[in-house]
Parts: structure tokens; C-alpha cells; sequence
């Protein structure tokens, strides 16, 4: 079964500063990738996707990703925090019936 | 509006009582889904429905979760005889076919 993994819960980050946010995939099959966002008391926000075209991959926000087989990982960044980032960050990978697999996500909190 | 909308956006029950929360998708999406968020916790599949059939009901953690489609548009999702541990956001999501995942804000079930 397809899983994704996200390490450390909570990540601080000054304004200005670069965010990252790693994400690191298991899947027997070649995988369809998406970081999601959400903000507080509203619903899921996708960012960006994978699905075997480049590698590298630009979503809203500024927000880009990485898709790295080698290292199985898929990992965010944006070079410059804005306070307007603050929000939790979800990797997931689509399984079976197109059902998507969540990792437990990252708090983002971004400091003046 | 043009959403995922979800109703009652706060439910409190107490243990014991049944409960119903609805999801009305974009209007012609054919793929309806519920998963479930727990504190500290990325979504967690629940069920996945194409048409009025729930084509995989495999994340339902036991027979006292229940959802229904009977139109192909509006979902319920039911749970009997609530317990403190179903205490969770309750997330629903639409797409076409082909397209993007589309979230509704969640329905968030507190039970006492």
C-alpha cells in the first residue's frame, strides 16, 4: 500500500526565511503526488502535484516540489516565507480507487 | 455556492447518540469521499463512492459508521452509538473523473 511519511510535527520559520518541508514516499507503483494546505477552519487546499511529468514541480503560493526517486521523497519549499504561510501542510500519495494516503502533516508557524 | 459544503460544521453529542452529517459535492462530480481527521492527525480514508454505489467502504473503522448516496449527489455519513474516540473532523471531498480533489471545511464531531 501507498503511504507518504512527514517528519516533526511543528516547523518555524522566520519571515523572509526559506521554508521547507520534507516528504518522503513508499509505493510499489509509480506515484501521483500532492502536498495540500489548510488553513485554519477551512477545508484542504491542494498546492501542487506529481504525476510523472517534471520532476520539478510548481504550485500556488510560490510554492515548488521536487520529486526525487532516488531518494523517495517529494519534499516543499518556498524561498521566502510570508506570514500568510502560516497553516498546516499535508504530503498524501493516491492508492487504490483514487483514494489518497495523508501524512500527519506539518504545522507551519512563520515569525516576524 | 460553487463548494463542497458540509453540514452541521460542529456537532457535540454524547455517548451513545447517533448521528448524521452531510456533504452536498460541486454538482457534477461523480466521486464523492469521506475521510475522517483526528487531533494531531492527517486525513484518514473513510469511504469512497462513484455514483450512488460506495465503490470501497474498506477504511469504515467498524459497522457502527454507515454512508449513503442515494442520488449520486448529496452524502450521509451516519455513526451509531457514538463513542468519545469518534471525536474527530469529519472531511468530505468531490471530483470529476479525471479532475482535482475538492474539500469541503469539515464537519467537526465532539462527543461528550
Amino acid at each position: 500500500a501507498q503511504s507518504v511519511t512527514q517528519l516533526g510535527s511543528h516547523v518555524s520559520v522566520s519571515e523572509g526565511a526559506l521554508v521547507l518541508l520534507r516528504c518522503n514516499y513508499s509505493s510499489s507503483v509509480p506515484p501521483y503526488l500532492f502536498w495540500y494546505v489548510q488553513y485554519p477552519n477551512q477545508g484542504l487546499q491542494l498546492l501542487l502535484k506529481y504525476t510523472s511529468a517534471a520532476t520539478l514541480v510548481k504550485g500556488i503560493n510560490g510554492f515548488e516540489a521536487e520529486f526525487k526517486k532516488s531518494e523517495t521523497s517529494f519534499h516543499l519549499t518556498k524561498p521566502s516565507a510570508h506570514m500568510s504561510d502560516a497553516a498546516e501542510y499535508f504530503c498524501a500519495v493516491k492508492g487504490g480507487n483514487n483514494r489518497l494516503a495523508f501524512g500527519k502533516g506539518n504545522q507551519v508557524v512563520v515569525i516576524p | 455556492g460553487a463548494g463542497v459544503s458540509q453540514t452541521p460544521s460542529n456537532k457535540v453529542t454524547e455517548k451513545g447518540k447517533y448521528v448524521e452529517l452531510r456533504c452536498d459535492p460541486i454538482s457534477g462530480h461523480t466521486a464523492l469521499y469521506w475521510y475522517r481527521q483526528s487531533l494531531g492527525q492527517g486525513p484518514e480514508f473513510l469511504i469512497y463512492f462513484q455514483g450512488t454505489g460506495a465503490a470501497d467502504d474498506s477504511g469504515l473503522p467498524n459497522d457502527r459508521f454507515f454512508a449513503v448516496r442515494p442520488e449520486g449527489s448529496v452524502s450521509t455519513l451516519k455513526i451509531q452509538r457514538t463513542e468519545r474516540g469518534d471525536s474527530a473532523v469529519y472531511l468530505c471531498a468531490s471530483k470529476t473523473d479525471t479532475g482535482e480533489l475538492f474539500f469541503g471545511e469539515g464537519s467537526r464531531l465532539t462527543v461528550l
